[in-house]
């Protein structure tokens, strides 16, 4: 069974930095793309990175490039998202989802249950 | 960046009866090299992530009732509910995979009329 367990959402001051962590098993975690979807309270969903799994490549939406970094630990299963310079815009629950293939072009067909990151004085 | 819409906002159906959903990008998201539809569609229950119903445009998740179909090439699909039930009130959002930076449609809302 798929399981994407994050932890590190938290209640940080603006421009204060955190780091996303999601345990990964259920599956071979380096054959698979993996991404960050965020959502803001009561609002839709928010494709925010992703990593690939055949290339290593990655890719940020506009929003977070050159704040945010996607990474990956293979040897541990697990995937991570380095938050810099937080806003209060960045508040939201954070999923970490598994995409289908190992290609980043592909849907998500696993998600976590999400962490909540709150930005505020 | 490719645009994705959805229409309605929201709509309440009779149980049992049809509930359509549109979905519109602001380009193709059709690979003319392999035909397929970068195009996929989630259902998220209040308090609990998103689910993928359909991806490719119109292949079923494996598990996901059969009421459930996808259609549409290049910049137009559809969702479809063929008989509402109570467990399909949802949030229900479309996302185009074809473009870095990917992107979501803003959601259309499915109540019990």
């Amino acid at each position: 069974e798929v399981q994407l367990l994050e932890s590190g959402g938290d209640l940080v001051q603006p421009g204060g930095s955190l780091r996303l962590s999601c345990a990964a098993s259920g599956f071979t975690f380096s054959s698979f793309a993996m991404t960050w979807v965020r959502q803001a309270p009561g609002k839709g969903l928010e494709w925010i990175s992703v990593i690939c799994a055949n290339n290593d490549n990655t890719y940020y939406a506009d929003s977070v490039r050159g704040r945010f970094t996607i990474s990956r630990e293979n040897s541990k299963n697990t995937l991570y998202l380095q938050m810099n310079s937080l806003r209060a815009e960045d508040t939201a629950v954070y999923y970490c989802a598994k995409l289908r293939g190992a290609s980043c072009y592909s849907d998500i067909d696993y998600w976590g249950q999400g962490t909540l990151v709150t930005v505020s004085s | 960046d490719i645009v994705m819409t959805q229409s309605p906002d929201s709509l309440a159906v009779s149980l049992g009866e049809r509930a359509t959903i549109d979905c519109k990008s602001s380009q193709s998201v059709s690979y003319s090299s392999n035909n397929k539809n970068y195009l996929a569609w989630y259902q998220q229950k209040p308090g609990q992530p998103p689910k993928v119903l359909i991806y490719w445009a119109s292949t079923r998740e494996s598990g996901v009732p059969d009421r459930f179909s996808g259609s549409g090439s290049g910049t137009d699909f559809t969702l479809t509910i063929s008989s509402l039930q109570a467990e399909d009130v949802a949030v229900y959002y479309c996302q185009q995979y074809y473009n870095i930076p990917f992107s979501f449609g803003p959601g259309t809302k499915v109540d019990i009329k």
